[in-house]
């Protein structure tokens, strides 16, 4: 399943599958882009980052995509298990603003069994 | 456990009353960031800390609300006056140096009556 960036704020996946979640951010400046995961009631938990000099960046069951060009972000998570079931946030940090995080509306992802 | 820990996790008060907030930052961290989040939505940048040095605040935060980080270790969030749009959820985060990663805790959850 893929979303489109974050006008579709849920996706809905079967376990085992690919998940795609994408992201556009907003500022061409921005250096620095963190993906978290937030489940109910608790804060967010970082997944993976990269920065603008990267275009890819590979981490356990995730990988994460960075198109400057179109400002663009995207995360895939391979094999898609229940426990991903969450809600999922890409944050840009413009370097040159002291490295406050500005987070997007976030795509909950949903896994069935 | 050496995460970012915040305390109380949930706080309930009637309107007009004064609350603070306590987190923790993970100990070698350096940076120190209060962030506010409202249901479905992302976590807004509040204010953030060098060490004990307050170097940028939001317009978000307004003139009851004011942070303290006075020994560059653990930060308080106070609020004065709680309005009912003050209800939140509060998270603080902390990350080694700019463009590196925020942690964040798991927030205090605050309902306003």
């Amino acid at each position: 399943g893929e979303s489109v960036g974050l006008h579709l704020p849920t996706l809905s996946v079967q376990e085992g599958d690919n998940s795609i979640i994408n992201c556009a951010y907003s500022n061409s400046a921005s250096d620095y882009f963190i993906w978290y995961k937030q489940e109910s009631g608790k804060g967010p938990q970082f997944i993976i980052d990269i920065r603008s000099n990267m275009d890819k960046r590979q981490g356990q069951r995730v990988t994460v995509l960075l198109n400057k060009t179109v400002k663009h972000l995207s995360l895939q998570i391979a094999a898609t298990q229940p426990g991903d079931s969450a809600v999922y946030f890409c944050a840009e940090n413009r370097g040159n603003q002291g490295g406050k995080l500005i987070f997007g509306q976030g795509t909950e992802l949903s896994v069935k069994p | 456990d050496t995460g970012v820990s915040q305390d109380p996790r949930h706080k309930i008060t009637k309107r007009g009353q004064n609350v603070t907030f306590r987190c923790d930052p993970i100990s070698e961290h350096n940076r120190l960031y209060w962030y506010r989040q409202t249901l479905g939505q992302g976590p807004e940048f509040l204010t953030y800390f060098q060490n004990e040095a307050q170097l940028e605040k939001s317009r978000l935060l307004s003139d009851r609300f004011s942070a303290e980080r006075p020994k560059g270790s653990f930060s308080t969030l106070e609020i004065q006056r709680t309005e009912q749009g003050d209800s939140a959820m509060y998270l603080c985060a902390s990350s080694l140096e700019n463009r590196s990663p925020q942690h964040f805790g798991d927030g205090t959850r605050l309902s306003i009556l």
